[in-house]
């Protein structure tokens, strides 16, 4: 079975520029997360998404960021225009099968996109 | 509302020696519980769970963990530390259901040999 993809998984820009992160998780699983990962820092959810709906963007700089899952399968996380504290690892994860089987939140994660903004 | 708390952020042990990594959690429910490893330049892998149950749940590469609910912690050992050992440990929380994973700010752990 093939893991969480992520692409690309080293980006370097300017700040004020944009990037865009692209995720496709395991078949068959419904739930998607994009996490921030601040070197030395846990991962912090940046939103979850339930199929193709939001179910948590609490903790999205809005003003910046921005993330959709069109079809309710890949999604793409994007970042304009970019600042310094915006360099991070950005993870994707995704969990539960299908069907209304229970979800015990165990995450399958990707290897993550490094982005470095000078 | 949910939260972790990792005691130490740095970990040292000899090789052969006890691993104990420090979690402790606050939910307002029942928690399910995680222990994730990251290696460098790699994503998180999951090493253990407790959902319902058994509170001493075995995991991955030998370690285990304890879930005791009257001191809202989750600690993860391991009998004897391995040089592959070597990476960083997440301790996680959720509700369940589609809520939201919380997780720890992690605990490196370095295996001297």
């Amino acid at each position: 079975e093939a893991g969480v993809a992520q692409s690309p998984r080293y980006k370097i820009i300017e700040k004020r520029q944009s990037v865009a992160f692209w995720c496709n998780p395991i078949s068959g699983h419904a739930t998607l997360y994009w996490y921030q990962q601040i070197l030395g820092q846990g991962p912090k959810l940046l939103i979850q998404f339930q199929n193709n709906g939001v179910v948590d963007d609490s903790q999205l700089p809005k003003d910046r960021f921005s993330a959709e899952r069109l079809k309710g399968v890949d999604s793409t996380l994007k970042i304009q225009p970019a600042k310094l504290e915006d360099s991070a690892v950005y993870l994707c994860a995704s969990s539960s099968p299908l069907r209304g089987l229970a979800n015990t939140g165990e995450l399958f994660f990707g290897e993550g996109s490094r982005l470095t903004v000078l | 509302a949910q939260s972790v708390t990792q005691l130490g952020s740095h970990v040292s042990v000899s090789e052969g020696a006890l691993v104990l990594l420090r979690c402790n959690y606050s939910s307002s429910v029942p928690p399910y519980l995680f222990w994730y490893v990251q290696y460098p330049n790699q994503g998180l892998q999951l090493l253990l769970k407790y959902t319902t149950g058994a509170t001493l749940v075995k995991g991955i590469n030998g370690f285990e963990a304890e879930f005791k609910k009257s001191e809202t912690s989750f600690h993860l050992t391991k009998p004897s530390a391995h040089m592959s050992d070597a990476a960083e440990y997440f301790c996680a929380v959720t509700p369940g259901g589609y809520q939201k994973v919380t997780f720890g700010t992690g605990t490196k752990l370095q295996v001297i040999p």
